[in-house]
C-alpha cells in the first residue's frame, strides 16, 4: 500500500529565506506525485504535479526515486506563501490518491 | 471557479444517525473521490467513483457508501453514525488521467453528538 509521510507539521521561515518541506513517500510501482496548498480560508487547491516538472510561483518539487521523496522547495519565501502544504501520491494508472499529514509553512516578516 | 460545490456546509447529527452529504462536480469530470479529514490531519481517502461505479476504496466500513450520477452530482452516505466520524468530508473531481490533479470543494464539516 501506498504512504505518504510529511515529517515535520510545523515550518517557520523569514521572510526571503529558503524553504524545503519535506515529503517522503513509499510506493512499490511508479507513483505519480503532487503537491496540494490550502491557503487560510480558502480550499486545497493543486499547487503542482511531478509530471508537468513546472515551477508555480517559485516552488519546484523534484522526484527522488532513490531517496523516494518529493521535496518542496523555493529559494526565497513570502508571507503570501504562509499556508499548509499536503503531499500526495497517486499509483501510476490508478485515480486513488493518499496525502500526507500536512507541513504548516509560517513565513515571518 | 473551482466548480466543485458541496452541501450543507455544516451539519450535527446525533450518535446512531443516518447522514447523507452531497457534491456537485465540475463538469465534465467523472471522477469523483471523497475525503474525511480529522482536525489536524490530512485527508484519509474514502472512496472513489468513475463513470457510477465504485473503482477505489480506502479502510473505511461498509457503513460509508456512496453514489454518483450521470449529472456529476454525488452522494456520501454514513449510516449508524459515530462520535468518530466528526469531521469534514472533501469532494474532488477530476477529468483527464491519472497525473491531472483533483479539484477539492469546500467541504462539509460533521460534528456527531
Amino acid at each position: 500500500a501506498q504512504r505518504v509521510t510529511q515529517p515535520e507539521k510545523l515550518l517557520s521561515v523569514f521572510k526571503g529565506a529558503p524553504v524545503e518541506l519535506k515529503c517522503n513517500y513509499s510506493y512499490s510501482g511508479s507513483p505519480e506525485l503532487f503537491w496540494y496548498v490550502q491557503y487560510s480560508r480558502q480550499r486545497l487547491q493543486l499547487l503542482l504535479r511531478h509530471i508537468s516538472r513546472e515551477s508555480i510561483k517559485g516552488f519546484t518539487a523534484d522526484l527522488n526515486k532513490g531517496e523516494t521523496s518529493f521535496h518542496l522547495k523555493k529559494p526565497f519565501a513570502q508571507e503570501e506563501d504562509s499556508a499548509m502544504y499536503y503531499c500526495a501520491l497517486s499509483p501510476y494508472n490508478n485515480n486513488d490518491m493518499r496525502f500526507g499529514a500536512g507541513t504548516r509553512l509560517t513565513v515571518k516578516p | 471557479e473551482t466548480g466543485v460545490t458541496q452541501s450543507p456546509t455544516h451539519l450535527i447529527k446525533t450518535r446512531g444517525q443516518q447522514v447523507t452529504l452531497r457534491c456537485s462536480s465540475q463538469s465534465g469530470h467523472n471522477t469523483v473521490s471523497w475525503y474525511q479529514q480529522a482536525l489536524g490531519q490530512g485527508p484519509q481517502f474514502i472512496f472513489q467513483y468513475y463513470r457510477e461505479e465504485e473503482n477505489g476504496r480506502g479502510n473505511f466500513p461498509p457503513r460509508f457508501s456512496g453514489l454518483q450520477f450521470p449529472n456529476y452530482s454525488s452522494e456520501l452516505n454514513v449510516n449508524a453514525l459515530e462520535l468518530d466520524d466528526s469531521a469534514l468530508y472533501l469532494c474532488a473531481s477530476k477529468g483527464g488521467g491519472f497525473d491531472y490533479g483533483y479539484t477539492f470543494g469546500s467541504g462539509t464539516r460533521l460534528t456527531v453528538v
